[in-house]
């Protein structure tokens, strides 16, 4: 049991490229979370899922897109990375709104 | 709207020295509060929670808060720190009814002094 893991954990871009975030989960998690952390900004809610095929906006959802094709897998986009999108990215699950949030390890992104 | 308030960015202390950390949050209806522990370089861990009932919580690694809902604090504590206690903790809050979203307050490192 893997728990819940990012892909990759780090990575720089250039301001303008794409890439993709990989969240994948292994415990039957309905809801999945993506999360940017800042300094002295805590967690913030970009984008979430409540179940195999839906996605719901959060708190900072602009530049962002998501998938969740899989109920095993929540896909994080940025189609056109800009440098305030530097930042630590956290994709969390749970089974259901009774049991609290699993975290995965973060994705460092860099943009330049 | 929720809110969540952690007075302090970072707090210093002695090893073996008793620690609180302090949250303050506001909302017109019922919440749930939380405290997580981030570690360097890993993700959150949930350290303990309050759904309802007693008011005085314990959690994991000797950790334990308490609810107070006239004072709107759920403040963490802990007797005596060790050197592994160091990382930042983080409050947070969310509508007893509806946990789909969760409010983090922006966090307080933890510094064990030797």
């Amino acid at each position: 049991n893997a728990g819940v893991t990012q892909t990759p954990k780090f990575r720089v871009l250039k301001t303008g490229q794409s890439m993709t975030l990989l969240c994948a989960q292994d415990m039957n998690h309905e809801y999945m979370y993506w999360y940017r952390q800042d300094p002295g900004m805590g967690l913030r809610l970009i984008h979430y899922s409540v179940g195999e095929g839906t996605t719901a906006k959060g708190e900072v959802p602009d530049g962002y897109n998501v998938s969740r094709l899989k109920k095993q897998n929540f896909l994080l986009g940025l189609e056109s990375a800009a440098p305030s999108q530097t930042s630590v990215y956290f994709c969390a699950s749970r089974i259901n709104v009774a049991e609290p949030r699993f975290f995965g390890p973060g994705t460092r992104l860099t943009v330049l | 709207a929720q809110s969540v308030t952690q007075l302090d960015s970072q707090v210093p202390v002695f090893e073996e020295a008793p620690v609180e950390l302090r949250c303050n949050y506001s909302s017109s209806v019922s919440v749930y509060l939380f405290w997580y522990v981030q570690y360097p370089n890993q993700g959150l861990q949930l350290l303990l929670k309050y759904l309802s009932g007693s008011t005085l919580v314990k959690g994991i690694n000797g950790f334990e808060a308490e609810f107070n809902k006239s004072q709107t604090s759920f403040h963490l504590r802990k007797p005596s720190v060790h050197i592994s206690d160091t990382a930042e903790y983080f409050c947070a809050v969310s509508v007893a009814s509806r946990d789909d979203k969760i409010i983090f307050g922006k966090g307080t490192r933890l510094h064990i002094l030797p």
